[in-house]
């Protein structure tokens, strides 16, 4: 098993510019996060799905857009880049019933120049 | 509102020593802790969580509820325990168990 992978690894987008992040895990997870870490503030929650076709926004949604589209993939989009929006990105799964662990993925690390 | 606290954004240590990474917490409720720790170059992984009461690579953590804290403790520091640490607390009452993350603090152990 896979786990959680991100594509890209690494990324650099001029201001305006638009891309999609995307995370997939193959553990059958219904829970995905999507969180960005930026140094001296943690993770912060962008935007989360508790399950297929559903998505809500967590702590920091401005600037983003989510799709879950299929149960293992969880899509996060930048419409228009900002250099607000330079940081690590990290995706997270995550079972869903009872008090569960959350399964990271490796990061996309994201620069807007 | 959910709040996690640490305090020390490092922390160094000398091999054998004993260490302790402080995380204080706010939360109407009862509270959903977790340790999670991210090596160099590896992806952010579980450490421990408090309703499991294990010790997880001889580190333990005991939730105080009278303090609001929630600290992750060893004996004896290793070289291997060198890493980024972060106190997270689950916001489980909404249903999507949402975790809100301390800033975490970089152990350092020295050899």
């Amino acid at each position: 098993n896979a786990g959680v992978t991100q594509t890209p690894k690494f990324r650099v987008l001029k201001t305006g510019q638009s891309m999609t992040l995307l995370c997939a895990q193959d553990m059958n997870h219904e829970y995905m996060y999507w969180y960005r870490q930026d140094p001296g503030m943690g993770l912060r929650l962008i935007h989360y799905s508790v399950g297929e076709g559903t998505t809500a926004k967590g702590e920091v949604p401005d600037g983003y857009n989510v799709s879950r589209l299929k149960k293992q993939n969880f899509l996060l989009g930048l419409e228009s880049a900002a250099p607000s929006q330079t940081s690590v990105y990290f995706c997270a799964s995550m079972r869903g019933q009872g008090k569960d662990e959350q399964f990271f993925g490796p990061g996309t690390r994201l620069t807007v120049l | 509102a959910q709040r996690v606290t640490q305090p020390e954004k490092l922390l160094s240590v000398f091999k054998g020593a004993p260490v302790e990474l402080k995380c204080n917490y706010s939360y109407s409720g009862s509270p959903e802790l977790f340790w999670y720790v991210q090596y160099s170059r590896q992806r952010l992984q579980l450490l421990l969580r408090h309703i499991s009461r294990e010790s997880i690579k001889g580190f333990t953590a005991d939730l105080n509820k009278g303090e609001t804290s929630f600290h992750l403790k060893k004996p004896f520091a290793q070289e291997e325990d060198s890493a980024m640490y972060y106190c997270a607390l689950s916001d489980y009452q909404t249903g999507a168990n949402n975790l809100f993350f301390g800033t975490g603090t970089r152990l350092t152990v020295i050899p």
